[in-house]
């Protein structure tokens, strides 16, 4: 089965700075991956998703990339501001319309 | 504006109760899942329905059973719930589509059980 490795230290960095969050995985290389944002105590919320054929995708302030030699995501915030600080998941899809979550990665951003 | 919503936010029950966790799209989605979600373990799938009448067991089923009877609807039940089954429950729907869809999250319901 699909294994996803997030880094599972929070992520402190100072506002205005970009952030940068690691999605590894180490099986076979999935046809998309999704990234959902988590703040405390509620659902996660869809964020963006990236095909394999892409290797990158942007919205707003926020950049995916999707290495499938590296089988790996990285997951940028740039001009990052405290309302950003939440828990960010990746995704990955397993069988038939499921997906796999990491564990995801605490960021928090400091004034 | 797309919505899930689930029956209770908190819910305390005793060891051995029946509990009914009820959740509600109104998104008219076909694919409709139940997540626990625990502390350094993430999100794991207890059940996954892709149409009404239609189960299918995730990572972690033990312990748990599921209902949908209407398309909007999908409910788990804890037969007889066991302090190990404190948790976050969240209840996630999604379109059926080709590959797989984004996933619309309810606020979940943390349930405790004593």
């Amino acid at each position: 089965s699909q294994k996803i490795e997030q880094n599972s230290e929070a992520l402190n960095i100072q506002e205005g700075k970009t952030a940068t969050l690691t999605c590894n995985y180490t099986n076979y290389s999935p046809a998309y991956l999704q990234w959902y944002r988590q703040d405390p105590g509620r659902g996660p919320v869809f964020l963006l998703l990236i095909r394999e054929n892409e290797k990158e995708k942007r919205k707003e302030r926020l950049k995916v990339t999707f290495d499938t030699t590296l089988k790996q995501s990285l997951f940028h915030i740039t001009a990052s501001q405290p309302a950003d600080s939440a828990t960010y998941l990746c995704a990955l899809p397993t069988f038939y319309q499921k997906v796999t979550f990491g564990t995801g990665t605490k960021l928090q951003v400091i004034p | 504006d797309v919505k899930v919503t689930q029956s209770s936010r908190y819910l305390v029950k005793r060891t051995g109760e029946k509990v009914f966790l009820e959740c509600v799209q109104d998104m008219d989605h076909e694919n409709m899942f139940w997540y626990r979600q625990d502390p350094g373990l993430g999100l794991r799938l207890i059940y996954f329905s892709y149409d009404v009448k239609m189960k299918e067991k995730g990572d972690i089923p033990e312990g748990y059973s599921v209902s949908r009877e209407k398309k909007e609807r999908f409910s788990l039940i804890l037969e007889s719930a066991s302090t190990n089954q404190t948790s976050m429950y969240l209840c996630a729907s999604s379109l059926r589509t080709s590959g797989v869809g984004e996933q619309y999250f309810g606020p979940g319901t943390r349930l405790t059980v004593t």
